[in-house]
């Protein structure tokens, strides 16, 4: 368990929804990283959030969006949802903002699938 | 998009053997190098943060090199154990953004 929560573990929606996945980083952690992973694809960095504000945006589309909140949680928003969107969304945590020095802490995803 | 390479894509070896495969990435710009090993249904677990030319570091039977100037690192097992089977990922890091490989799988048969 590396301390990292995500909810929902599933979710099951239809094209053109608006979904909200939520992460809870481990304790003392200030930073937290979205990635996505589809089935034809790696790991791929959406975007990143050090103690309440944007740090890093990678390959995220404009129809996602995210926010970390004051007790650091985040949530990540997709709408108007394509079959593409399909995928498992992983958070991860990180006590630093850069990336360089510290390990990231893997949450255990919530699996997507648009119908 | 940076391209983040590991080779061999999988990998089978004899419980006891020892084993190793790389990550190549650009040597330019570079910023870290993150291992991560993941098991079927799980999340990735962190191995290894390199930033560091000549970084070598150590856990167990794992242990990494690194080398920034040609843009590889290697990953090696000593004596594999069933366990040590998983997916075996490296994570470069440029700027402030992480470009992911595609991953080594690892068998280790018994």
């Amino acid at each position: 368990d590396s301390g990292v929560t995500q909810t929902p573990k599933h979710l099951i929606t239809a094209t053109g929804q608006r979904v909200t996945l939520r992460c809870s980083p481990r304790s003392g952690d200030l930073s937290v990283y979205w990635y996505q992973q589809s089935l034809d694809q790696g790991l791929q960095f959406l975007i990143q959030y050090y103690n309440g504000e944007e740090r890093a945006k990678g390959n995220i589309l404009e129809r996602f969006s995210a926010q970390q909140f004051p007790d650091l949680h985040s949530e990540l928003n997709l709408s108007s949802l394509e079959l593409g969107d399909s995928a498992l969304y992983f958070c991860a945590s990180s006590v630093d903002s850069s990336g360089r020095y510290n390990e990231q802490f893997f949450g255990p995803g919530t699996r997507l699938t648009v119908l | 998009i940076l391209n983040v390479e590991q080779s061999p894509q999988s990998l089978h070896v004899q419980e006891g053997d020892s084993t190793n495969f790389t990550c190549s990435f650009p040597s330019s710009n570079f910023y870290a190098l993150h291992w991560y090993r993941w098991e079927t249904a799980k999340s990735p677990e962190a191995l290894f943060v390199m930033t560091l030319n000549g970084d070598e570091k150590k856990k167990g039977r794992i242990s990494a090199t690194l080398n920034t100037k040609e843009g590889y690192s290697y990953l090696y097992i000593k004596g594999s154990q069933p366990e040590d089977s998983a997916t075996y990922l490296c994570a470069f890091l440029t700027g402030n953004q992480f470009y992911f490989g595609t991953g080594t799988s690892l068998t280790v048969i018994p």
